[in-house]
């Protein structure tokens, strides 16, 4: 069975510019999260969708942004880029509403020049 | 709201010696427990987890875990560890029958030395 894919792996961008990270769940699953994870900060949520739904975001500003498409791939967008948004960004899935099991995949590291 | 304090940022120690990463929560109401491993350039992968039944949790690698409701900890042991553990672990915390978004520990970098 295939795990949770992210793509771009690595993504280099400037500020001031926007991006786009792209993540596929595991066959079955409805659920996507996405978190940051910055040096030394652990993980931090961003956003849950379900069902094509938003069901929760974190403590983000809305130049984060996301949605979650008919197959339950997900796509995030970070606009307008700040330095401080270079981490690793995570995307985990789960068999949705009832389910507390996250499949995490192998992330995308940002880099804002 | 719930929150998790993992006790120690960095934990050396010696291959085929006894480890033990802390976590201690705070919540109010039930929880569900869990840990996790990140090996470098990868993704988190779970270990274990706690929901109900047992207090003491086997997971894979050789990893075990014990819920101790009075003291609000989910400390991971492994009897014997490996080169192949160095790694950092992360400690999660979810409330019970509510939110199905973790609160995750700052993390644990286990470092085995030969």
């Amino acid at each position: 069975e295939a795990g949770v894919t992210q793509s771009p792996t690595h993504l280099i961008k400037t500020r001031g510019q926007q991006a786009t990270l792209r993540c596929s769940p595991i066959s079955g699953h409805t659920s996507v999260y996405w978190y940051q994870q910055a040096l030394g900060l652990g993980l931090q949520f961003l956003l849950w969708y379900d069902e094509g739904e938003e069901r929760n975001r974190g403590n983000f500003p809305p130049r984060f942004s996301g949605r979650q498409f008919p197959n339950y791939s997900s796509e995030l967008n970070v606009n307008a880029l700040e330095l401080e948004d270079s981490a690793l960004y995570l995307c985990a899935s789960s068999l949705g509403q009832g389910t507390y099991e996250q499949y995490f995949g192998p992330g995308t590291r940002l880099t804002v020049t | 709201a719930q929150s998790v304090t993992q006790l120690d940022s960095q934990v050396p120690v010696f291959e085929e010696a006894p480890v033990e990463l802390r976590c201690n929560y705070s919540s109010s109401v039930s929880v569900y427990l869990f840990w996790y491993v990140q090996y470098p350039n990868q993704g988190l992968q779970l270990l274990l987890k706690y929901l109900s039944g047992s207090t003491l949790v086997k997971g894979i690698n050789g990893f075990e875990a014990e819920f101790n409701k009075s003291q609000t900890s989910f400390h991971l042991r492994k009897p014997s560890v490996h080169i192949s553990d160095t790694a950092e672990y992360f400690c999660a915390v979810s409330r019970a029958g509510g939110s199905y978004i973790p609160t995750f520990g700052r993390g644990t970098s286990l470092i085995v030395h030969p």
